[in-house]
C-alpha cells in the first residue's frame, strides 16, 4: 500500500507568513509524528499523536507551532508567523499502534525555506 | 532525558571495504534502538533495531549492530559495502520512560566510491 505521504514537498514562505504542512499516514496507522530536521541535523521530535488526541507536544519549539489531527488520520502541522530559524524539513512519521515496539514509517518530508 | 551521539560524520569508503559507524546513546533505563538510512533523494527507512533479546541484530542489505550494554552503544557494521550503501545514516534510541519520542544522533554521512 501507499506509504507516508507530505505536502508540500517544498515551500518557500516570506518572514512573518503563517504557512500549514499536511500529513497523511499509512491507513489504519494510530500514531503520528512530527519531527522538524534541520540542515546537517538528526531529526527532532516534535509532537506526537494517538488517533485525534495529542499526548505529547513536549518538542514544540514555540507557541508560533500548531499540529491537528481531528479525525485521527491526516495532520496539519501550521507555523505561524514563521521565522528564519523555522528553515527545516520537516518529517511526518506513522506507527500502527500506540505501543513502542514498533517501527516508524517517514514520509519525504517538506523542506520549509523562510526568506 | 536521552541522548545520542554519532562520532563520524562523514565516512569515504571504497567499495569492499568494511565499514563500522559508532553509536553511543545517553539513557538510564531500558532501550529500544534503531538504525534509520537515507539514501540520496528518498526517505528515512528503518534499517534494523533493538528491542530485546540477541544483542547482535542483523537487518536489511547485510547491516548488522551490536547493542553492547555496558558501553550505551549500538554501533553498525557492514563487511563489504557497495557502491549502493551512498547514504546518511541515522541512530536512534527509544527509552521505556521517554513515551513514544524517537531520539536521533546527529547522522553519518557515508560515501563509497566505485
Amino acid at each position: 500500500g501507499a506509504g507516508v505521504s507530505q505536502s508540500p514537498r517544498y515551500k518557500v514562505a516570506k518572514r512573518g507568513q503563517d504557512v500549514a504542512l499536511r500529513c497523511d499516514p499509512i491507513s489504519g496507522h494510530v500514531s503520528l509524528f512530527w519531527y522538524q530536521q534541520a540542515l546537517g541535523q538528526g531529526p527532532e521530535f516534535l509532537t506526537y499523536f494517538q488517533n485525534e488526541a495529542q499526548l505529547d507536544k513536549s518538542g514544540l519549539p514555540s507557541d508560533r507551532f500548531f499540529a491537528e489531527r481531528p479525525e485521527g488520520s491526516v495532520s496539519t502541522l501550521k507555523i505561524q508567523r514563521t521565522q528564519q530559524e523555522d528553515s527545516a524539513v520537516y518529517l511526518c512519521a506513522s506507527r500502527p499502534t500506540g505501543g513502542t515496539l514498533y517501527e516508524q514509517y517517514f514520509g519525504p518530508g517538506t523542506r520549509l525555506t523562510v526568506t | 532525558a536521552q541522548s545520542v551521539s554519532q562520532h563520524n560524520h562523514h565516512v569515504i569508503l571504497s567499495e569492499a571495504a568494511s565499514l563500522e559507524l559508532g553509536c553511543n546513546y545517553s539513557y538510564g533505563g531500558t532501550v529500544n534502538l534503531f538504525w534509520y538510512v537515507q539514501y540520496p533523494g528518498q526517505h528515512l527507512q528503518l534499517l534494523l533495531k533493538y528491542f530485546s533479546g540477541d544483542p547482535l541484530v542483523k537487518g536489511i542489505k547485510g547491516f548488522e549492530a551490536e547493542f553492547i550494554k555496558s558501553k550505551f552503544s549500538f554501533n553498525l557494521r557492514k563487511p563489504s559495502v557497495q557502491w549502493s550503501d551512498t547514504a546518511e545514516y541515522f541512530c536512534a534510541v527509544n527509552g521505556e520512560a521517554a513515551g513514544n519520542k524517537l531520539t536521533f544522533g546527529g547522522g553519518t554521512r557515508v560515501l563509497v566510491k566505485p
